[in-house]
């Protein structure tokens, strides 16, 4: 199974300032026949359920705010939340759909500093 | 607007059985590959099992093999998960998710809907 680490664990930063979130494969989930990362970013608030943010690596999913980025190929992805709001608060995680099962980060928890 | 509402969880003891289900709308439900995913308290997600279109194919995670089984009635919108032999380490809330459309390697396999989730404790 390919597995997926997040780093790190847990993360604070202060509001306006930028958040960093990494995720490391320990496989290529690139494809080069498709050109495309098969790796995609969940955000998880308290008692909610998963919310779709980026696919493909780095594309935005619809309605998805343009301070949260994703970038990376290969092994090595981010997440960038530019200017952190109070709303961003959440567990964020990676999730590779390159080979099954899918599998999914152990998950980086965002607060406030 | 894509609606996935899950319910069957509850509290059991291991070696007992569960069938949760989960009522689609708002989408052509019989278009879509349909997953289970679960949480267990305090946990990340994983992926449990999988069913296309028409339920003729599935896939199961390891660790639920031989003992879980997903099936749908495309008539009635809905996706089941049938558990069976539940484990303590079975207990997590369930997601019932929606794949992306087309569920190919141009269109990928991410999951692009989930319900709210149902929760199942296994305990004696």
């Amino acid at each position: 199974d390919i597995v997926l680490t997040q780093s790190p664990d847990s993360l604070a930063v202060s509001l306006g300032e930028r958040a960093t979130v990494n995720c490391r494969s320990s496989q290529n989930v690139f494809y080069s026949a498709t050109n495309k990362n098969y790796l995609a970013w969940y955000q998880q608030k308290a008692g909610q359920s998963p919310k779709l943010l980026v696919y493909w690596a780095s594309t935005r999913e619809s309605g998805v705010p343009d301070r949260f980025s994703g970038s990376g190929s290969g092994t090595d992805f981010t997440l960038t939340i530019s200017s952190l709001q109070a709303e961003d608060v959440a567990v964020y995680y990676c999730l590779q759909h390159f080979a099954f099962p899918i599998t999914f980060g152990q998950g980086t928890r965002l607060e406030i500093k | 607007e894509m609606q996935l509402a899950e319910s069957g969880g509850g509290l059991v003891q291991p070696g007992e059985s569960l069938r949760l289900s989960c009522a689609a709308s708002g989408f052509v439900f019989s278009t879509y590959w349909m997953s289970w995913l679960r949480q267990a308290p305090g946990k990340g997600l994983e992926w449990v099992a999988n069913m296309n279109q028409d339920g003729t194919k599935t896939n199961y995670v390891d660790s639920v093999k031989g003992r879980f089984t997903i099936s749908r009635d495309n008539s009635k919108n809905s996706l089941y998960l049938q558990m069976n032999s539940l484990k303590v380490e079975d207990t997590a809330v369930y997601y019932c998710a929606t794949q992306t459309p087309g569920y190919n390697i141009l269109t990928g396999y991410w999951f692009s809907s989930w319900g709210q989730g149902t929760l199942v404790a296994v305990t004696s």
